[in-house]
């Protein structure tokens, strides 16, 4: 299958710094990205749509100021954590679905990046 | 009323057990069905999707729908140590892809 990567896997900030995450698909390009966030012992919960070359859709109750997305190329996603503070800390992922002729388009997950604000 | 419903567990069993694994749903909406193995501090994969009522069958793994009564399951036969995960079912309406997921139940298979 597709493969999607995140960088960086692990990151510790002080509270009030910023974090970027990135998300790429590898071998394979993807308009469409999404980022969840997944508190530990729960499930994965849908942050927002990354859209290539337009602005991201932000589900209800996200801050998108907050959680700056920005989809530059076919195969980049990046989400930027600004001002974090502890309450932000979580495990944040990544998906994009690989397109094809389905109208269920099958979607690759990346492998995570655990995000501690101290 | 949460759109889909999932036991948190931890469900554990012996080697070489059935496992049945269910969620329930609400939105009669949802189109398609799939089923997400997590290890810890990874990332979900694919095990199973369906967009139809009935079984599909791949491997150890049967994913059963029945959309008359809102309700899913994944079955794992012959279980194996190494199917010990964390299992997600996430359900799509198919428009935009995005995915409702359930809280995901805590399988542990013992020797």
């Amino acid at each position: 299958g597709a493969v999607v990567s995140q960088h960086p896997s692990w990151v510790i900030c002080k509270s009030g710094t910023s974090v970027k995450i990135e998300c790429r698909s590898l071998d394979f390009q993807a308009t469409t990205m999404f980022w969840y966030r997944q508190f530990p012992k729960q499930s994965l919960m849908l942050m927002a749509t990354s859209n290539e070359g337009s602005k991201a859709t932000y589900e209800q109750g996200v801050e998108k100021d907050k959680f700056l997305i920005n989809h530059a190329s076919l195969t980049l996603s990046t989400l930027t954590v600004t001002s974090a503070h502890p309450e932000d800390s979580s495990f944040y992922i990544c998906s994009a679905p690989q397109a094809g002729a389905a109208s269920y388009n099958e979607q690759f997950f990346g492998p995570g990046t655990r995000l501690t604000v101290l | 009323q949460k759109e889909v419903e999932q036991d948190p567990g931890p469900l554990s069993v012996p080697e070489g057990a059935i496992v049945s694994l269910n969620c329930t749903y609400s939105n009669s909406a949802f189109q398609y069905f799939m089923w997400y193995r997590q290890y810890s501090r990874k990332g979900p994969e694919l095990l199973m999707y369906t967009y139809s009522s009935g079984n599909k069958e791949d491997g150890r793994f049967t994913a059963q729908v029945d959309k008359s009564s809102k309700y899913i399951s994944l079955f794992i036969r012959d279980s194996q140590p190494s199917d010990s995960a964390t299992y997600l079912c996430a359900l799509g309406t198919g428009g935009g892809n995005k995915l409702t997921f359930g809280t995901g139940t805590q399988l542990k298979v013992e020797l």
